[in-house]
């Protein structure tokens, strides 16, 4: 069965610093994988889509960055924090070429002060 | 452009039922997902609806009308642990998922 990891789960990171945030799927190949961010009580915002290695969809201009450095791992990351970036971030998977129910891992909860 | 609306906030007894309205504009449609979400959790999977009608699983039923770009989630029976948001999504042309901002479902005793 598939399995998709996120850690951490909760982050508190003063404005200015780095991030980096991983995701890991387990159980299936070539998958496409997403970020997302969710402000307290609002939708679901898309980050960050990839369909493979190394190919990065953006679809908000802003200062995070994200990385596929191998099939089933995506990564997160800015070089430096904005209060703004504060929300639940959560990475999903779905199935290349299918109809794209997406698989949600755990979340990670970061706060920026 | 593209859009989801659905109600922000509703309200129901336990035991009674209730209906989460969507209505949707995506750039081509290729189907529509219902997602459940809990307070501080992921969401998950609850239905997707290509072709018009209702789709029946168990207590939770979706129903579809590609003309009218309307979807219903309802939910029968209702119990306290139902109590959580219910996320309406758009799969448009390109196979991405369009999010509605969400129905925080508050079940009262």
């Amino acid at each position: 069965s598939q399995t998709i990891h996120q850690w951490p789960a909760t982050l508190v990171q003063p404005v200015g610093s780095p991030l980096s945030l991983e995701c890991t799927v387990e159980g299936t190949s070539n998958p496409n994988l997403y970020w997302y961010r969710q402000a307290a009580g609002r939708g679901l915002q898309l980050l960050f889509y990839s369909v493979g290695i190394g190919q990065i969809s953006s679809e908000v201009p802003q200062n995070l960055s994200a990385s596929r450095p191998q099939d089933r791992q995506f990564i997160l990351s800015s070089k430096k924090l904005l209060l703004s970036d504060s929300g639940f971030y959560l990475c999903a998977w779905s199935v290349q070429q299918d109809y794209n129910e997406q698989f949600f891992g755990p979340g990670t909860r970061l706060t920026v002060l | 452009g593209q859009n989801i609306d659905q109600p922000t906030e509703m309200t129901a007894t336990e035991g009674a039922i209730v209906q989460i309205n969507c209505t949707y504009q995506t750039s081509g449609f290729n189907g529509l997902f219902w997602y459940q979400q809990h307070a501080g959790e992921a969401p998950t999977f609850l239905s997707y609806n290509v072709l018009d009608g209702l789709e029946e699983k168990g207590r939770f039923s979706s129903f579809l009308s590609r003309s009218k770009g309307y979807s219903y989630l309802l939910l029968k029976e209702l119990q306290m642990k139902d109590s959580a948001s219910y996320l309406c999504a758009g799969l448009d042309s390109n196979y991405q998922l369009i999010w509605g901002a969400g129905t925080k479902l508050i079940i009262k005793p």
